[in-house]
């Protein structure tokens, strides 16, 4: 059975920092690309980083793009999202996902973890 | 690559012909997956390729696609369709999704 399961979130003050981890399981993790989409509160999807099955090539969102740092520990079978310079706009849901390389869906996604920048 | 998705919130009866409209911006060829979240869930994959039904979806769920115009149709709905539906592209990045579309059980 595929899991991904996300650790690491929690509350954090505005210009703080926070690192996200996600565990996988079930499938043969260096055959797809992991990303992070995140969920803000009562809002929609929004699709924040992606990496490699090697972890070659990485993708970021404006939004995030010079705050975030995206990275991936094959021996481990976990992904890692490196959140800097957070900002209350930055309070979501955030979700681990993975795909095939190339253009491909989001076929399995992790439950979430919280995050929450407040004062 | 904007996404325009409408309605925004329907409300239906059980049994009803439901339909959710996606626009793209621009050509993505058919590549465009739909996705279901329930209230405290992650997202569920339903469609991909405009119209590939994932393994496991009720066959009541069929999507299809004319030109940039996207459509995801629930042939007959039912109480447990009760959710928000989403729209993505994967055609490049960034990647996005349309604003969702709240379902609602009359």
């Amino acid at each position: 059975e595929v899991q991904l399961l996300e650790s690491g979130g929690g509350l954090v003050q505005p210009g703080g920092s926070l690192r996200l981890s996600c565990a996988a399981s079930g499938f043969t993790f260096t055959d797809y690309v992991l990303a992070w989409v995140r969920q803000a509160p009562g809002r929609g999807l929004e699709w924040v980083s992606s990496i490699s099955h090697n972890g070659v090539n990485i993708e970021y969102a404006d939004s995030v793009k010079g705050r975030f740092t995206i990275s991936r520990d094959n021996s481990q079978n976990t992904v890692f999202l490196q959140m800097n310079s957070l900002r209350a706009e930055d309070t979501a849901v955030y979700f681990c996902a993975k795909k095939y390389p190339k253009s491909s869906p989001f076929d399995h996604w992790g439950q979430g973890s919280l995050v929450t920048v407040s004062s | 690559i904007q996404l325009t998705q409408s309605p925004s919130f329907l409300s239906a009866s059980v049994g009803d012909r439901v339909t959710i409209t996606c626009r793209a911006s621009r050509a993505i060829s058919n590549d465009l997956a739909w996705y279901q979240q329930k209230a405290g869930e992650a997202p569920k994959l339903l469609i991909y390729t405009a119209s590939t039904l994932e393994s496991g979806v009720p066959s009541r769920f069929s999507g299809s696609v004319s030109g940039t115009d996207f459509t995801l149709t629930i042939s007959s709905l039912q109480p447990e369709d009760l959710a928000t539906y989403y729209c993505q592209h994967y055609n490049t990045y960034p990647l996005t999704f349309g604003g969702g579309t709240t379902v609602e059980i009359k």
